[in-house]
């Protein structure tokens, strides 16, 4: 069975620009994570859903960042405009709601010039 | 926001050796995670912890839920090289509903052949 795909792996692009990061969850599970991974502050929770709500957005920088859920296999991570402090990993993660055990995709680095 | 005291901060260890990490917080947890991540790739479940005294093995890993709730070990034996990555904790704090995981900084280990 396929994992969490996230794409693209690999983002550059110049400040100001929007920037879309996709996730697919894995088939079944109801609850999809996202987080940004940066050497100072290491893995942190940005938004998270329930079956396609979100539910916590306290960890959200701030307005630049939105986040989506249309529908059970897919989100976007949108980030308008791109600032430098942005570059990072980007992790998308998925659950079953009853069971704790979070799976993660590869990540999409993410480098803002 | 909070995060859970992992330490040692990096190890480096000959091959064949154990290895011991742990993560501690000052606030109880239902449950703990332990999960592996090699350069380039998202962090890989390796052992779940849902009950307080629970210990569990993963083949020559073994992780066990601290009695107090508050801490949580992780134990490699006979290291080998490919053990080589970054080990995470992650707690689940009991608040009513919330799936959100709290993340340790991190145990980078190094196996030296």
């Amino acid at each position: 069975d396929a994992g969490v795909i996230q794409s693209p792996r690999h983002e550059v692009t110049e400040m100001g620009q929007e920037v879309t990061l996709r996730c697919k969850p894995i088939s079944g599970h109801n609850s999809l994570f996202w987080y940004r991974q940066t050497m100072m502050r290491g893995l942190e929770l940005l938004i998270y859903f329930n079956n396609n709500v979100p539910i916590d957005d306290s960890g959200m920088p701030e307005d630049r960042f939105s986040a989506k859920m249309p529908n059970a296999s897919f989100s976007t991570l949108k980030i308008q405009p791109s600032e430098p402090r942005d570059s990072a990993v980007y992790f998308c993660a998925s659950s079953w709601t009853s069971v704790n055990e979070q799976f993660f995709g590869p990540g999409t680095r993410l480098t803002v010039l | 926001g909070q995060q859970l005291n992992q330490s040692p901060q990096s190890m480096f260890i000959q091959e064949g050796e154990d290895v011991s990490m742990n993560c501690t917080s000052s606030s109880i947890f239902n449950t703990w995670l332990w999960y592996k991540q090699d350069p380039g790739e998202g962090p890989v479940l390796l052992i779940a912890l849902y009950k307080a005294g629970e210990l569990t093995s993963n083949g020559r890993l073994t992780a066990q839920f601290g009695i107090t709730r508050k801490d949580s070990f992780l134990n490699i034996s006979a290291s080998i090289p490919s053990d080589v990555g970054i080990y995470f904790c992650a707690g689940q704090k009991p608040q009513g509903g919330s799936e959100k995981l709290v993340f340790g900084k991190g145990t980078k280990l190094t196996v030296n052949p």
